[in-house]
């Protein structure tokens, strides 16, 4: 089956540090790939996607690569703000299903 | 954007009463809606699937007599937790499909039940 495998948190970091979320996939034929952000209290946003291999999602400084290759999407941001504290989400959508796989979360909290 | 509004954002209620629960999609048709569930610091737990005017499919384990879903119309669904206990306390987020089937997610609900 699907499955989603994000690294565990909480991730925490100071002001303008470097952050890498991790997050593998394993699914059936060619998924397309997500990742979400919560902020507290809050639902998903959508904060990027990757509908193919080598594609780059990016939005708001975050950037993704679908690496089929190794399975793998992993989150980058050069330089995180106290603001983007929150937690997010790896997901994916594979076999021509509309409902998404999700990651178990990665909480990411960013000191000044 | 597309965007899809829940209501209310937060309900505390007494054990044995029912809570109903808007989802809206403010500014497109959504043909399927969906309903999840969040325990803390945990991912979601897709409850169930409804398209509009028919009945919801829910998830193994989820009680359907429990966890009532109506999708009236193509912009509203309800989920209605009947006699609610402590353990139903939770965060509870809908997202909303159109033609695309591209999910958008509602800004969730936390359910306390005393």
């Amino acid at each position: 089956g699907n499955s989603v495998t994000q690294m565990e948190g909480p991730v925490t970091l100071s002001e303008e540090a470097f952050l890498t979320i991790n997050c593998t996939y394993t699914a059936t034929g060619y998924p397309s790939l997500f990742w979400y952000v919560q902020y507290p209290g809050e639902g998903l946003q959508l904060l990027l996607k990757a509908t193919k291999a080598d594609d780059k999602g990016s939005n708001k400084g975050f950037e993704a690569t679908y690496r089929k290759e190794t399975t793998s999407f992993h989150l980058e941001k050069g330089s995180v703000q106290v603001s983007d504290s929150a937690v997010y989400f790896c997901a994916l959508r594979a076999g021509g299903s509309y409902i998404p796989t999700f990651g178990r979360g990665t909480s990411l909290i960013v000191h000044p | 954007g597309a965007v899809v509004s829940q209501h209310p954002s937060r309900v505390i209620c007494k054990s044995g009463t029912s809570v109903k629960i808007e989802c809206r999609s403010l500014d497109f048709q959504a043909t399927t809606m969906f309903w999840y569930r969040q325990f803390p610091k945990q991912s979601l737990m897709l409850m169930a699937t409804s398209n509009e005017g028919s009945k919801a499919t829910y998830e193994q384990g989820v009680e359907k007599d429990k966890f009532l879903i109506n999708h009236a119309s193509l912009t509203l669904s309800t989920l209605t937790v009947t006699s609610a206990h402590p353990e139903d306390s939770s965060f509870y987020i809908c997202s909303a499909a159109g033609w695309d089937n591209e999910q958008f997610f509602g800004p969730g609900t936390r359910l306390t039940v005393l």
